[in-house]
């Protein structure tokens, strides 16, 4: 069965440099989440986009920015990098509308963000 | 809002053994309710959800978990520990009405030894 499609796998950055991340969702997944983990620390909630639209925010940095496109993959764009964003990056798909709750999130493989 | 507590972020246990992973969750409308695995440098995967129904649900690889409403707890139990199990288990929290995102707790490092 197709799952969640994370690029790249491994990223290396300067500090100041840019990053974009792609995901790509199962398919008939309209909903897209994302999320940071740190060294040793669990998943912490970036952002969500339900039909194209961000549908929930959490810790995103202001240097962050995320999209969905209309073929539903998602992108997220990280600007002036520091160290502190090294981390595993991961997203997430589900069906359903917003609120309806109880779906199950799948999540991606993530990408290993490294900034030096 | 809701919360996770994860009791303990290891675990060790002989091969063989019984497993239980403790999870403790606080919200203000009825929760759903996950446990994910996560093998190193791998994505998460998802072992159980309790959503509504039957308060012990079985997930994959012998795993299963109970709703317990009065001790808000969801701890995670396998009757006998195999080597594969070792990995870290997150339990997470999703809101009726909060549009499926995920607070996990802290995670357990879960060990097998021989």
């Amino acid at each position: 069965a197709a799952g969640v499609i994370q690029s790249p796998r491994h990223l290396i950055k300067e500090k100041r440099e840019t990053a974009t991340l792609k995901c790509y969702p199962i398919p008939r997944h309209d909903t897209v989440y994302w999320y940071q983990q740190g060294p040793g620390q669990d998943p912490q909630f970036l952002i969500s986009f339900y039909e194209k639209m961000q549908s929930d925010k959490g810790s995103i940095p202001d240097r962050f920015s995320a999209q969905q496109f209309s073929d539903y993959h998602s992108e997220l764009n990280m600007s002036s990098l520091e160290l502190g964003d090294s981390a595993l990056y991961f997203c997430a798909s589900s069906l359903g509308a917003w609120h309806s709750g109880a779906n199950v999130l799948t999540f991606g493989a993530g990408s290993r963000l490294t900034v030096l | 809002a809701q919360s996770v507590t994860q009791l303990g972020s290891h675990v060790s246990v002989s091969e063989g053994a019984l497993v239980l992973l403790r999870c403790n969750y606080s919200s203000s409308v009825p929760p759903y309710l996950f446990w994910y695995v996560q093998y190193p440098n791998q994505g998460l995967q998802l072992l159980l959800k309790y959503t509504t129904g039957a308060t012990l649900v079985k997930g994959i690889n012998g795993f299963e978990a109970e709703f317990k409403k009065s001790e808000t707890s969801f701890h995670l139990t396998k009757p006998s520990a195999h080597m594969s199990d070792a990995a870290e288990y997150f339990c997470a929290v999703s809101l009726t009405g909060g549009g499926n995102k995920l607070t996990f707790g802290t995670g357990t490092q879960l060990k097998v030894e021989l």
